[in-house]
């Protein structure tokens, strides 16, 4: 199957650390992206990671262990801008399949 | 500059109607794809076309026939339009090599409404 897994929502106050975690099915598997979406946006392209490890992008960092069939995405430094709905979307068979989003919301 | 671009952003209409959705990428990517994001937020894949050429249709009811031109554009017409096609209709394109194709950049959007 494709489907992956990761949480609704998640809440953090400003200056907090959130950690998304993802799961998904082998099948096919070539990576991990995440994706971000503000309420009425389309989503944009934040990070891949095909190989097991940490890729750092200023305040955002994705981790994926392939053994595991898990990555997460850790936002640090948390700002109110952050609150949108992050997707990670496994690659395979030449397309992303989405999870289902994860809605944080910022709080001050 | 737009890089991907969507006509229109809003469309309603009645149930039964044919309608389309255009787009086009300025990125000079040879991948183009297109997105159905439903009210719960799932963005599915529906289409993916290379260089004019079909290589991904996802279970689509054959009322959606994707059209690619050109590989700038890729079109979207919906026959016979049903209360369920309401959603958020996303156009994206990539490269194709698959070390980079996950990188993706999507439209704006087109909210399609039927009544």
């Amino acid at each position: 199957g494709q489907s992956l897994e990761q949480p609704s929502e998640v809440t953090a106050v400003e200056g907090a650390i959130v950690q998304i975690n993802c799961t998904y099915q082998t099948s096919g598997f070539y990576g991990l992206s995440w994706y971000q979406q503000h309420d009425g946006g389309a989503p944009t392209f934040l990070s891949y990671n095909a190989l097991d490890g940490l890729e750092e992008t200023g305040r955002f960092s994705s981790f994926l262990s392939r053994s595991d069939s898990y990555g997460y995405l850790l936002l640090q430094e948390l700002q109110m801008k952050d609150s949108a709905s992050y997707f990670c979307g496994k690659a395979a068979g030449n397309k992303l399949t989405f999870g289902g989003g994860t809605r944080v919301l910022v709080k001050p | 500059d737009t890089a991907v671009s969507q006509t229109p952003k809003y469309l309603v209409t009645q149930m039964g109607n044919d309608k389309s959705i255009k787009c086009e990428q300025n990125l000079g990517h040879d991948t183009m794809y297109w997105y159905k994001q439903d009210s719960k937020k799932f963005l599915k894949i529906m289409f993916s076309y290379n260089n004019k050429e079909l290589i991904i249709n996802e279970t689509v009811p054959n009322r959606f026939s994707p059209k690619s031109p050109d590989k700038a554009h890729l079109n979207l017409h919906i026959n016979s339009l049903e209360l369920g096609d309401s959603a958020v209709y996303f156009c994206a394109s990539s490269q194709r090599d698959p070390a980079i194709y996950n990188e993706q950049f999507f439209g704006p959007g087109t909210r399609l409404t039927v009544l």
